[in-house]
């Protein structure tokens, strides 16, 4: 299996929202849960939130106002929208998934730089 | 929610072993068995190492192993090689459904 994320707009404004999507390809499986990661430059990683295969989602307290992660099990695709963003939104953005086991991320994307500037 | 406290680095000569800490708290480390571990070479994606506290996932070396003793779990890498030379994250769940990562280490191979 392996994780893609679809080119998104790498440069943003104070105040835009921020949008992307990641695809799962490599045949049938189970998700048991697909997670959107970040990480500042420089920085550690800081977990966002997670959407499971029945659409049950849970937020970072700290962003949950302002994140959204929607799933379509059709194509295996799962989305990231962060609102108001701002320049402490500004780094590389992974979308992860839990496949053959429940409790940790075994597949990762190659992640994408995101840059919040006016 | 708080990073959980990793040391900011830990070295080691090549074959020695070498432990990473991971401290919570209760309501994370100490509440759950479902603390995890990635390795994240520069510019490279994170890499699952451990899960569920003491678990390897296929592939990962079994010179890679994870414990937990009260709010404090840890990895040790035994039999330290060159390539494992990178930065080491420890993931908990919390009791409030969500997933906390710790603030990361460094691991340099002298």
């Amino acid at each position: 299996q392996v994780l893609q994320q679809q080119w998104g707009a790498g440069l943003l404004k104070p105040s835009e929202t921020l949008s992307l999507s990641c695809t799962m390809y490599g045949g049938s499986f189970s998700v048991y849960y697909w997670s959107w990661i970040r990480q500042p430059p420089g920085k550690g990683l800081e977990w966002i939130g997670e959407i499971n295969h029945l659409g049950s989602t849970n937020y970072n307290p700290s962003l949950k106002s302002r994140v959204t992660i929607l799933l379509d099990t059709s194509k295996n695709q799962f989305s990231l929208q962060l609102n108001s963003v701002t320049a402490a939104d500004t780094a590389v953005y992974y979308c992860a998934a839990s496949v053959l086991v429940e409790g940790g991320f075994d597949i990762w994307d190659q992640g994408t730089m995101v840059t919040v500037s006016s | 929610q708080s990073a959980l406290t990793q040391p900011a680095s830990v070295s080691g000569s090549p074959g020695q072993s070498i432990t990473i800490s991971c401290t919570g708290t209760s309501s994370d480390v100490g509440g759950f068995d479902y603390v995890s571990w990635y390795q994240q070479h520069p510019g490279k994606a994170p890499k699952l190492m451990i899960y569920d506290v003491s678990d390897r996932p296929s592939g990962v070396s079994n010179r890679f192993s994870g414990s937990k003793s009260g709010n404090t779990a840890s990895l040790t890498i035994s039999g330290l090689q060159a390539e494992d030379e990178a930065d080491y994250y420890c993931c908990s769940y919390t009791s409030t459904s969500t997933l906390v990562f710790g603030s990361g280490t460094t691991v340099t191979v002298l």
